[in-house]
């Protein structure tokens, strides 16, 4: 697999703005784009993905977007709460392979 | 609830001592994965197993790593001869739909 970048490393954004996070890909075969959200010492928890036949998909407060063309996938979270604070991971892989890329994180705070 | 359980959770170990990690998914996963976590880093591909077969083994994987998954169920992940840069987290995580993986809350090596 390729690897995947990602941008910013830190955000910080006062509580009820929106954040954020974009990752760029050069494998033009990924079709499978997950986020993970990491807080301290705990285990990535799967928060929403995307697969390449659609570009965009929204739970909640969150939302991603893929842009093929350009071979980009953003997470944007609105209304952030402090409980939002955590390192937040992307991941891309291709269908039947299993050696899923991650970026290196973002670390997100969100001021009360 | 992953339904990967993980043990031990943290691991102390002297240089040179070789350490043993299971996963044992609660449920039947054909699908199990091994990766490992750095601080300040994105998980990293270890190795894979589709059963009892273990199909896919990351460049990363030096000789002194050895994983199995004996009769499909539960998995061992072991390191020999353990050096300082081996401290990491070490992540089990399971397969669900297409490439879905969930991670287990991870085994915490520390080696001194």
């Amino acid at each position: 697999g390729e690897n995947v970048e990602q941008h910013p490393s830190t955000l910080s954004v006062q509580e009820g703005d929106s954040a954020v996070i974009k990752c760029t890909y050069s494998d033009s075969a990924s079709n499978y784009f997950p986020w993970y959200k990491q807080e301290l010492g705990k285990r990535p928890q799967l928060i929403i993905d995307i697969r390449s036949n659609v570009g965009e998909k929204k739970d909640q407060r969150i939302a991603v977007t893929l842009n093929k063309t350009a071979k980009h996938f953003s997470l944007h979270i609105t209304e952030t709460q402090p409980e939002d604070s955590a390192v937040y991971f992307c991941a891309q892989t291709r269908y039947n392979n299993n050696d899923m890329r991650f970026g290196a994180g973002t670390r997100l705070t969100v001021k009360p | 609830d992953t339904g990967v359980s993980q043990n031990p959770r943290h691991k102390i170990t002297k240089r040179g001592q070789n350490v043993t990690f299971r996963c044992d998914p609660i449920s039947e996963h054909n699908r199990l994965y091994w990766y490992r976590q750095t601080l300040g880093q994105g998980p990293e591909f270890l190795t894979y197993f589709q059963n009892e077969a273990q199909l896919e083994k990351s460049r990363l994987l030096s000789d002194r790593f050895s994983a199995e998954r004996p009769k499909g169920s539960f998995s061992t992940l072991e390191i020999q001869r353990t050096e300082q840069g081996d401290s990491a987290m070490y992540l089990c995580a399971r397969g669900a739909d297409g490439n879905t993986i969930y991670f287990g809350e991870g085994s915490w090596l520390t080696v001194v």
